[in-house]
């Protein structure tokens, strides 16, 4: 059965740094892309980030291109989401996705989902 | 970036009826590979959300017979012959053809 299991949310100020992590278990890790996906409160989902399977390729939204950083340790079955200048808007449950395929693109498919971490930006 | 606009934004129905949400794309979704990225998400309150359809009309793994996909280049329905009481919550569409992945804005469904 897959498994992921977010951590890492919290509460943190803005300018602020924060490290997710995904534990992912009941697959073969390095087979398959991963993703974030964000969705503020009250609101819709929003793609944030993706990383192939390797590791190799990485992609991510306009809104967080510069400070976020998208990483993955497939010895460890752990996908990473290093989250820097936090903004009031990166408030959001964070969710980790696996992905159907090695690559992210042309067929982003989302077949597992966490159950979400909440990040939250404030003084 | 694809825009994804969903109608309606909420849907009432008595059990037993039908329901039907519409999906448009600002750019065809169909891929030189001959299939079109076309997704539909269930968020059940208080839930992550789940894969319902893949590739317009293919039912995901589990996902009941009443839940159906259609629709080709921009315009995509999702339609649920029989409306039970578990499939309250948000629908969302999805891209999965061009980055940014870009979603629906959602279609929330209550029951009379």
């Amino acid at each position: 059965e897959v498994q992921l299991l977010e951590s890492g949310g919290g509460l943190v100020q803005p300018g602020g740094s924060l490290r997710l992590s995904c534990a992912a278990s009941g697959f073969t890790f390095s087979s398959y892309a991963m993703s974030w996906v964000r969705q503020a409160p009250g609101k819709g989902l929003e793609w944030v980030s993706a990383i192939s399977g390797s590791g190799g390729s990485t992609y991510y939204a306009d809104s967080v291109k510069g400070r976020f950083t998208i990483s993955r340790d497939n010895s460890k079955n752990t996908l990473y989401l290093q989250m820097n200048s936090l903004r009031a808007e990166d408030t959001a449950v964070y969710y980790c996705a696996k992905d159907q395929h090695i690559v992210v693109v042309p067929a982003a498919m989302f077949t597992n989902w966490g159950q979400g971490t909440l990040v939250t930006v404030s003084s | 970036d694809i825009v994804m606009t969903q109608t309606p934004l909420s849907l009432s129905v008595t059990p037993g009826q039908p329901a039907s949400i519409s999906c448009k794309s600002s750019q065809s979704l169909l891929h030189s590979d001959g299939k079109t990225y076309l997704y539909w998400y269930l968020q059940k309150p208080g839930q992550s959300p789940q894969l319902l359809i893949y590739e317009v009309s293919s039912r995901f793994s589990g996902v009941p017979d009443r839940f159906s996909g259609s629709g080709s280049g921009t315009d995509f329905t999702l339609k649920i012959s029989r409306v039970e009481a578990e499939d309250v919550g948000v629908y969302y569409c999805m891209q999965g053809i061009h980055l940014p992945i870009t979603f629906g804005g959602g279609t929330k469904v209550e029951i009379k």
